[in-house]
C-alpha cells in the first residue's frame, strides 16, 4: 500500500459543471477525512467517515456539497453546480481508529479550477 | 471553538541556520499536534505527531515541543538546507474527530 491516493490530481471546469473526486485510503485505516484548502491558507475541514458512516459535517459543505464512502473503502466527493468560490485543493485523509495516536497521512489532493 | 496561529507568516534564512517556528493554538484540550510540510501545490507530509501527554519528538534535524498548558508548539529545525523550503503547517486535534490547521510558514532556505 503506497498511502493515500487521490484522482484526478487536477480538474478544470466551468462555473454551473459537477466535478466529483475520488480518494482511496490506506487499506487498513477505517476513518477518512475531507478538508479544502484555499491559497495561503490552512486546510478546512469539510466531513469525516467512520467506515461507511459519515460522523461529522463542517458547515463548509453546503447542500452543493456530497461526500460518500460506500462499502467503507474509498470515497466520493461530489461539487454539483461549481462556482468559482469553489476553486481550491480538495484533499483526502485516512486514519486508524485511534488518530490521536497515530494521526492522519494525507493524500496529494485534487486542485479544482472553476472558470 | 479552537483557533491556531503561526508566527511567523514566512521566513527567508541562509544555509545552515538554526531556526524556529512557532504554532499557538487557543484551547489546551487537545489530544495531539502534528506538523505537516508542504512544498507548493503538493498534499501534506507528515513531519512529528507530538501526544498530549509529551513534551517533545524528535526525527533527524527535526525537533518539536509542545506546551499545552500555555497553548504552544515550536518546530526546531537544525542546520537548514535548501531542500527545507517548503510551507510548515501545524495542526491540532481536540477531542471531535477533526485537527484544526494554522496558515503555515512559508520557509526559504537560501544557498
Amino acid at each position: 500500500d503506497t498511502g493515500v491516493s487521490q484522482d484526478p490530481r487536477h480538474k478544470i471546469t466551468k462555473r454551473g459543471q459537477n466535478v466529483t473526486f475520488r480518494c482511496d485510503p490506506i487499506s487498513e485505516h477505517n476513518r477518512l477525512y475531507w478538508y479544502r484548502q484555499t491559497l495561503g491558507q490552512g486546510p478546512e475541514f469539510l466531513t469525516y467517515f467512520q467506515n461507511e458512516a459519515q460522523l461529522e459535517k463542517s458547515r463548509l459543505l453546503s447542500d452543493r456539497f456530497s461526500a460518500e464512502r460506500p462499502k467503507g473503502s474509498f470515497s466520493t466527493l461530489e461539487i454539483q453546480r461549481t462556482e468559482q468560490g469553489d476553486s481550491a485543493m480538495y484533499l483526502c485523509a485516512s486514519s486508524l481508529d485511534l488518530a490521536e495516536v497515530y494521526g492522519y497521512t494525507f493524500g496529494s489532493g485534487t486542485r479544482l479550477t472553476v472558470v | 471553538k479552537q483557533e491556531v496561529t503561526q508566527i511567523p507568516a514566512a521566513l527567508s534564512v541562509p544555509e545552515g541556520e538554526n531556526l524556529v517556528l512557532n504554532c499557538s493554538f487557543t484551547d489546551s484540550a487537545i489530544y495531539n499536534l502534528q506538523w505537516f510540510r508542504q512544498d507548493p501545490g503538493k498534499g501534506l507530509t507528515s513531519l512529528l505527531l507530538i501526544q498530549s501527554s509529551q513534551r517533545e519528538q524528535t526525527s533527524g534535524r527535526l525537533n518539536a515541543s509542545l506546551d499545552k498548558s500555555s497553548g504552544r508548539s515550536t518546530l526546531y529545525i537544525a542546520a537548514s538546507q535548501p531542500g527545507d523550503s517548503a510551507t510548515y503547517l501545524c495542526a491540532v486535534r481536540g477531542y471531535g474527530q477533526n485537527f484544526v490547521f494554522g496558515p503555515g510558514t512559508r520557509l526559504s532556505v537560501l544557498p
